[in-house]
């Protein structure tokens, strides 16, 4: 069965440094999404891109957080100069169409130290 | 934007017991799916159901979109049902590229 697949599963990084989480969307899929998860608490929307071009943004993605699908099959969330408080688990996920049913990769867990 | 309410927050069960969840939500949706997060943090979908019945083993979905809210019923728990269940919609009001608003969870345990 096709799945959404995000790697690394788990990355530690120092303060101020940049990370970048990368995903394969389910290859049919024409609709991607980055959600963020603070342990504990609720999953939140970061992101969705379409047609190569952010669709929409929540008020969490400012200019620290950038997206990219830099070939056919990546999808990426680029986190500059990342904080303490980036620590989090971030899904990917994507969708076919519009109104359809989304799905998720396993997550990477973010640890800044 | 749309608010997602899930009800009870926190539910402890013995094994064997049946449960119901609940998510109301505030605005007519497109989008309803059910999650599990299991305890490795992986989102498990459920059922996506807009509107309407779907049943896949022991658990079964409804979802009332004219009165905006949806259950969640699980019948028969074991302990690997365990775990976080979000619901999570997307506004009718928006356009096909929304990402999904999720509720806070109902926090699942089974005991043996």
């Amino acid at each position: 069965e096709p799945e959404v697949t995000q790697t690394p599963s788990h990355q530690v990084t120092q303060m101020g440094q940049e990370v970048i989480l990368r995903c394969v969307p389910i290859s049919n899929h024409l609709y991607f999404y980055w959600y963020r998860q603070i342990l504990g608490q609720k999953v939140e929307f970061l992101v969705s891109f379409y047609n190569n071009e952010i669709s929409e943004k929540s008020e969490i993605f400012d200019d620290q957080f950038s997206v990219e699908r830099p070939d056919g099959s990546n999808f990426t969330l680029k986190i500059r100069s990342t904080k303490l408080e980036d620590s989090a688990m971030y899904f990917c996920a994507s969708r076919p169409g519009p109104n359809t049913e989304a799905f998720f990769g396993q997550g990477t867990r973010l640890t800044v130290v | 934007g749309i608010q997602v309410e899930q009800s009870p927050p926190d539910l402890i069960l013995q094994e064997g017991a049946n449960s119901t969840l609940r998510c109301n939500f505030s605005d007519s949706v497109n989008n309803l799916q059910w999650f599990h997060q299991n305890p490795w943090g992986q989102l498990i979908n459920l059922f996506y159901i807009p509107s309407g019945t779907k049943q896949n083993g022991r658990l079964s979905a409804t979802t009332v979109a004219t009165e905006r809210y949806s259950l969640l019923y699980i019948s028969s728990s074991q302990t690997t049902d365990s775990g976080v269940y979000f619901c999570a919609v997307d506004s009718r009001g928006g356009g096909g590229a929304d990402g999904l608003t999720f509720g806070k969870g109902t926090h699942l345990i089974i005991q043996p």
